[in-house]
Formats: C-alpha cells, structure tokens, sequence
C-alpha cells in the first residue's frame, strides 16, 4: 500500500512564484489535512477536508488554497510564494481522525528565496 | 480550539534509562489523545492512541502514556530507551466534537546517547 504519497519531496521557489503541492491517498480516507512545520511550533493546521468537495479552513490558511475534487487527491497551491512560507508540508488522512489518528505524508520541504 | 503543551522541548538521556515526555491539554468535554513521533527526514508516526476506557495505553516500541482528566495531562513513557528512540515525539489532541481537527504541541527531541 502506497498511503500517502507526497510530491515533491524538496522544492525552492523565488519570491512571487506560485507551485501546487500534490497529495494523494489511496486508503479511500474521507478526512484530509494539511499541516505546516516548522522548528519549536510543532504542527499547525492550513486546510482541511472532509470529503470530495468540501474544504475548510485551519489557524494558518493564508496564502495558500486547496480543492478536493476527488477523494484521493487533496492539492496545496501557494499563491504567491513568501520567505514567510519556508517550511516542510504535510499532508495527512484518516478514516475518522478521532478514532485512528491521522496517517501522514512524508513531507515536502520548500524554500522560498 | 484546543491547545496542548508539551513542557519539554529537549530531553537528553542515556541508553536504557527511563524517559518521561510530558504533555497537557486545554479541558474539554470529551477529548482524544494521541503521541507521534518523527524520525529525522521522515513523517509522523503514530505510536499510541487514547479514545476511551482505560487510562494507561500501551503503543508501539514499548512507549505508554497515562491519562489523567483531573490534570488535563497525557504523559508518555518508556522504561528504557534505546539509541533508535532519538526522534521528536508530538501529543496531539482533537475535540471530541471535531475529532477530524488535530491539534499539535510544540513537540520534545529526545536525544538517547550511549
């Protein structure tokens, strides 16, 4: 099983450039998540989703934006990139994030110059 | 939203002394539990997991955690590290009412030498 699969695993970007970072699951998870993180913050929360066509905001969502068209692909676009958004990106899915906890991604750390 | 605190943000320790992480939790209602961890370069993984019943959880690794309402506390443990243990472990907490929303502590890097 694939699980999460996270694309790319490494990007730099110069200011202003815009990229999506892809996400795909194929576990058939309802819950999807984006997560940012960065040193002595622990995870923070930027987008959400609980099913194909429905998508919410987290505490961080600035700057950036996500669909859910399908079940299986949940991608982070950034708009136009800042020095602020350095960071490595997860994403993550679950069945039913309160009863199995989250399976994460492993990761895409992107700098922006 | 809920908040959780992680009072520890590194913990050196020798191989095969005990470890303690300490996490606590803003209250609420009712709550789920959970410790990750993250191996340099890689994802979290998830090692145990608090729903209901029980306040001692075992997980995976010989890592447990106690929970303890009164506190608001979710303490996790081993009785003797090994030098594969040195990673950053998270507790994460959701809402029971909004349990698809994880909330994240700062995290604790344990640094296990021989």
């Amino acid at each position: 099983n694939a699980g999460v699969t996270q694309t790319p695993k490494f990007q730099v970007l110069k200011t202003g450039q815009s990229m999506t970072l892809q996400c795909a699951q194929d576990m058939n998870h309802e819950y999807m998540s984006w997560y940012r993180q960065d040193p002595g913050m622990g995870l923070r929360l930027i987008h959400y989703s609980v099913g194909a066509g429905i998508t919410d905001q987290g505490e961080v969502p600035n700057g950036y934006n996500v669909s859910r068209s399908t079940t299986e692909d949940f991608p982070l676009r950034l708009l136009s990139a800042a020095p602020s958004q350095t960071s490595v990106y997860f994403c993550a899915s679950s069945y039913s994030a309160g009863q199995y906890g989250y399976t994460f991604g492993s990761g895409t750390r992107l700098t922006v110059v | 939203a809920q908040s959780v605190t992680q009072l520890d943000s590194q913990v050196p320790v020798f191989e095969e002394a005990p470890v303690e992480l300490r996490c606590n939790y803003s209250s609420s209602v009712s709550v789920y539990l959970f410790w990750y961890v993250q191996y340099p370069n890689q994802g979290l993984q998830l090692l145990l997991k608090y729903l209901s019943g029980s306040t001692l959880v075992k997980g995976i690794n010989g890592f447990e955690a106690e929970f303890n309402k009164s506190q608001t506390s979710f303490h996790l443990r081993k009785p003797s590290v090994h030098i594969s243990d040195t990673a950053e472990y998270f507790c994460a907490v959701s809402d029971g009412s909004n349990d698809y929303k994880l909330s994240f502590g700062a995290g604790t890097t344990v640094t296990v030498r021989a």
